[in-house]
């Protein structure tokens, strides 16, 4: 069964520092592998996505992911934080069927910026 | 509309009562998905729609839940006789799955679920 490993439940960082969240996946095969955010009272929202190829990828709000095969993981990142990118973030695995499938999620991370 | 929208936004049910939760996915979108997000944690597979199929329901946690899509586009999730323990966000997702390809989901607000 595909699983979602989350390993820090809450960080926090300054404004203008640099950002990554760990996500470790357990999987089979090569899963589909999604980043969300979560603002409090809303939905989830993708910030990047990663299906095949090149395994750094871009995703909105300046958000960058590697997946690292021999590692399972899939972190994100991002080189300057800004206060309203707190929230909560969740990394999520769906399989490699490519057609649309049930994601798996992990616990999340909450991300508190400080001034 | 331009996204997933879902009705009501809050619940509030008594324990015992039946609760129906609505959901409006992105025009056009085959697949539609509902998760149950319980506080603190990630959201949790419940069931999964192609069209009016319901292809995977093995997320349900109980045989008082019930989802249908009867022609195929809006979806309601249905909770019979409510429990404190149901009490959680549910989710809907909708993509536009098209075979040869993989799809993002792109999610609704939620509604709170709460069970008094």
């Amino acid at each position: 069964a595909q699983s979602v490993t989350q390993p820090d439940i809450h960080i926090t960082v300054s404004e203008g520092a640099s950002l990554e969240l760990r996500c470790n996946y357990s999987y089979g095969a090569t899963p589909y592998l999604f980043w969300y955010v979560q603002s409090p009272g809303q939905g989830l929202q993708l910030l990047l996505k990663y299906f095949s190829g090149d395994t750094l990828v871009q995703g909105i709000k300046g958000f960058e992911a590697e997946f690292k095969r021999s590692q399972s993981s899939f972190n994100l990142r991002k080189p300057s934080v800004h206060w309203s990118d707190a929230a909560e973030y969740f990394c999520a695995v769906g399989p490699n069927t490519g057609t649309a499938s049930k994601l798996t999620f992990g616990t999340g991370t909450r991300l508190q910026v400080t001034l | 509309g331009a996204g997933v929208s879902q009705s009501p936004r809050y619940k509030v049910a008594k324990r015992g009562q039946d609760v129906a939760l609505r959901c409006d996915p992105i025009s056009g979108h085959v697949s539609l998905f509902w998760y149950q997000q319980a506080l603190g944690q990630g959201p949790e597979f419940l069931t999964y729609f192609q069209n009016e199929a319901q292809l995977d329901k093995s997320g349900l946690p109980s045989d008082r839940f019930f989802a249908e899509r009867p022609e195929g586009s809006v979806s309601t999730l249905k909770i019979q006789r409510t429990q404190q323990e149901d009490s959680a966000v549910y989710l809907c997702a909708s993509s536009l799955a098209l075979a040869g390809g993989p799809h993002e989901q792109f999610f609704g607000p939620g509604t709170r679920l709460t069970v008094l």
